[in-house]
């Protein structure tokens, strides 16, 4: 088993809509969780921290299910400049070796 | 503000010859460096990181090496590439080593 999985897609929805990620992850001892979101051929970037409350950050919102071992990951009211790949980032054990998921991609259609 | 310089941004490289992609922070002390590998389509590969200068982690065993001659400089290296060297390779830094990464513009390596 991936120590972290995501679903590769693509997704492709119109502008406005809701749309929602799921990123597995095998190591139940993991400290911290994110996502990034990678453009073609660029770096990724930092999105947003993944805490256990749950957070929110305008059109996006990310949750984390200890007990289930993932993490999600929505955007509301879709926009064509959230075409990208998403990745979902697991550090297992507080230290420096970061994981990195095969990345979801997402394509906004207008 | 900090930044993260990586260079060449595209790399075109024969089998069996050198390579040394070189990656520098500014405006911070002692950070966390690493260097990842993408292949096409694929999930990030952690291949070093390092936590101080001459302090070097390797993830994965391979014919690449990395050094961190300065605090803020961090070098990787191989005496002769492999075609299933190409890639996407991206350095970045972190301050606490928790999962929040900053990372440089990467170089595209083509090894024919």
């Amino acid at each position: 088993r991936k120590e972290v999985e995501q679903d590769p897609g693509p997704f492709n929805v119109p502008e406005g809509a809701t749309v929602a990620f799921n990123c597995t992850y095998s190591n139940s001892a993991s400290q911290s969780f994110f996502w990034y979101r990678q453009d073609c051929r660029k770096e990724p970037k930092l999105l947003m921290s993944v805490y256990s409350s749950g957070n929110e950050d305008g059109r996006f919102t990310a949750q984390l299910n200890r007990a289930s071992q993932y993490i999600s990951l929505l955007i509301r009211d879709s926009k064509l400049s959230d075409s990208a790949t998403y990745l979902c980032v697991v550090n297992p054990t507080g230290g420096f070796k970061t994981i990195f998921g095969a990345g979801t991609r997402l394509f906004v259609k207008a | 503000s900090q930044t993260i310089h990586q260079w060449p941004a595209t790399l075109v490289q024969p089998v069996g010859s050198p390579l040394s992609l070189e990656c520098t922070v500014e405006g911070t002390s002692n950070p966390n460096l690493y260097w990842y590998r993408q292949a096409a389509g694929r999930g990030l590969q952690l291949l070093f990181y390092s936590v101080g200068i001459g302090q070097i982690s390797s993830e994965v065993p391979q014919n690449l090496s990395a050094s961190r001659p300065q605090d803020r400089q961090f070098i990787l290296s191989s005496k002769k590439l492999l075609l299933s060297d190409s890639g996407f390779y991206l350095c970045a830094w972190s301050e606490l080593g928790d999962g929040k990464l900053f990372f440089g513009s990467g170089t595209q390596l083509s090894v024919l």
